[in-house]
């Protein structure tokens, strides 16, 4: 079936860029999507990318997506403590969430 | 305070029991989501319904159902409980449709089942 990877645990200080990096395996991936989860919360999206694209660009957020290596990735430019959260890649196979995938997720931690 | 209104907060019960879990969305949402969140399985996808129809199937066992009802509220029926089920159930609605729509997530409800 679908799989998602994400590395586990990302360690930054505060004014440096955080890189998040996630893979997957389904070569249809319509939507990939980078989620946030603060403690005790839900889920939050972030930002999105459809798989025609290759970069997606908003605010301090960076998406990359490299399709030929299923290979995406989320950049946070001047990541702040607030920025501490755990961070989930997933993708579907369509907008309505057909196929929904979650990676493991990456817990980002923001040292001052 | 998203909006969204998840019941009971918490929910201890025996293998082999079934429960339901309640969901109401904010005010004018259309579509509702459930996830399950556990420790062995990480965060998965259940189901998606838009204005009273299943819109979406994620990996949701036999043994569960959900519906969403014509006042838009949805439940989510657990049966058979195994050890295994217990998790933190998040619903979460937004206006449209699409998983692209900004959701708003309730404070889930957490199911031990022993």
């Amino acid at each position: 079936g679908e799989d998602v990877e994400q590395s586990l645990f990302l360690s930054v200080r505060e004014g440096d860029s955080s890189v998040i990096n996630c893979t997957y395996t389904d070569s249809s991936s319509t939507y990939l999507y980078w989620y946030k989860q603060e403690p005790g919360a839900g889920l939050q999206l972030l930002t999105y990318i459809f798989s025609n694209m290759d970069m997606k660009q908003d605010q301090r957020l960076t998406v990359l997506l490299n399709k030929k290596d299923k290979h995406l990735s989320l950049r946070i430019a001047d990541t702040q403590t607030g920025d501490s959260a755990i961070y989930f890649c997933a993708e579907s196979g369509d907008n309505y969430g057909q196929n929904f995938v979650f990676g493991p997720g990456t817990r980002l931690s923001v040292l001052p | 305070d998203s909006g969204v209104t998840q019941t009971p907060k918490h929910l201890i019960t025996a293998t082999g029991q079934r429960v339901t879990l309640r969901c109401s969305p904010r005010s004018g949402d259309l579509s509702v989501y459930w996830y399950q969140q556990s420790l062995d399985q990480g965060l998965q996808f259940l189901i998606h319904y838009y204005n009273g129809e299943e819109r979406a199937k994620g990996n949701i066992l036999e043994r569960f159902s959900a519906q969403q009802f014509p006042d838009l509220h949805s439940e989510l029926n657990l049966s058979s409980l195994e050890l295994g089920d217990s998790a933190l159930y998040f619903c979460a609605s937004s206006v449209e449709a699409t998983a692209t729509a900004e959701a708003f997530f309730g404070q889930g409800t957490r199911l031990t089942v022993v």
